[in-house]
């Protein structure tokens, strides 16, 4: 069984500050993973991916990667009130499977 | 570039109703995925289809079906509802197929809401 684990939250951070959202997956044969964000009721929006260990630089947002141990996470510099919403960590690739296995979220709410 | 296309946005039926649910995939991507959202759950993975075959599906009963056609377009549909089938129904569509990059990202649609009452 794969399992894609977050924290729930509510992740709560001051405006400016950086964002850490983790997360974590039990299939050690995963290969790709993906960052989305979904505000209430929205359907949810592809923030970036990576599928290599280390760093992945997108504007505010860094991803990174560590398949050792099996953790991958999301940082927001300077994190704007715009950026509340449920962030969701997605894995695929495990066996070759073309299925993405997501977990359940954290809710980060950036207040002013 | 037109993104995911789904229909109705909402939907509204009565138990044992039969609901059909739309979607029209990014032009080019030949991989449709549906997904369910329940209140407060995550996203569960319904079923999979690739150049007009399905490819696999997720843990939901046989109530759950639906079909691509030849346009790539595909269709969601559900049997004998009951009131846990409320949810907000994900579509989304991918580049990847057998044998490409498993690096493809999903992209979804607007998603939907099926209420039943």
């Amino acid at each position: 069984q794969k399992e894609v684990e977050q924290n729930s939250g509510p992740l709560s951070v001051p405006e400016g500050a950086i964002a850490s959202l983790n997360c974590t997956y039990s299939d050690r044969g995963s290969q790709s993973f993906f960052w989305y964000r979904q505000y209430s009721g929205k359907s949810p929006e592809l923030i970036m991916f990576i599928y290599s260990n280390g760093d992945k630089e997108d504007g505010r947002f860094t991803a990174q990667l560590n398949k050792a141990s099996q953790y991958v996470s999301l940082l927001i510099r300077d994190s704007q009130p715009s950026d509340s919403a449920t962030y969701l960590c997605a894995v695929n690739g495990a066996g070759g499977s073309y299925i993405p296995t997501f977990g359940r979220g954290t809710s980060l709410i950036v207040h002013p | 570039e037109a993104g995911v296309t789904q229909s109705p946005t909402h939907l509204i039926k009565t138990r044992g109703q039969q609901a059909t649910l739309r979607c029209s995939p990014i032009s080019g991507h030949t991989s449709v995925y549906w997904y369910q959202q329940a209140l407060g759950l995550g996203l569960q993975f319904l079923l999979w289809y690739d150049e007009g075959e399905e490819r696999n599906r997720g843990n939901f009963p046989p109530r759950f079906s639906g079909r691509q056609f030849p346009n790539y377009s595909s269709e969601l549909n559900v049997n004998a509802l009951e009131l846990e089938d409320s949810a907000l129904y994900l579509c989304a569509s991918s580049s990847w197929g057998q044998g490409s990059s498993l690096n493809s990202p999903l992209h979804f649609g607007n998603g939907t809401r099926l209420t039943v009452t």
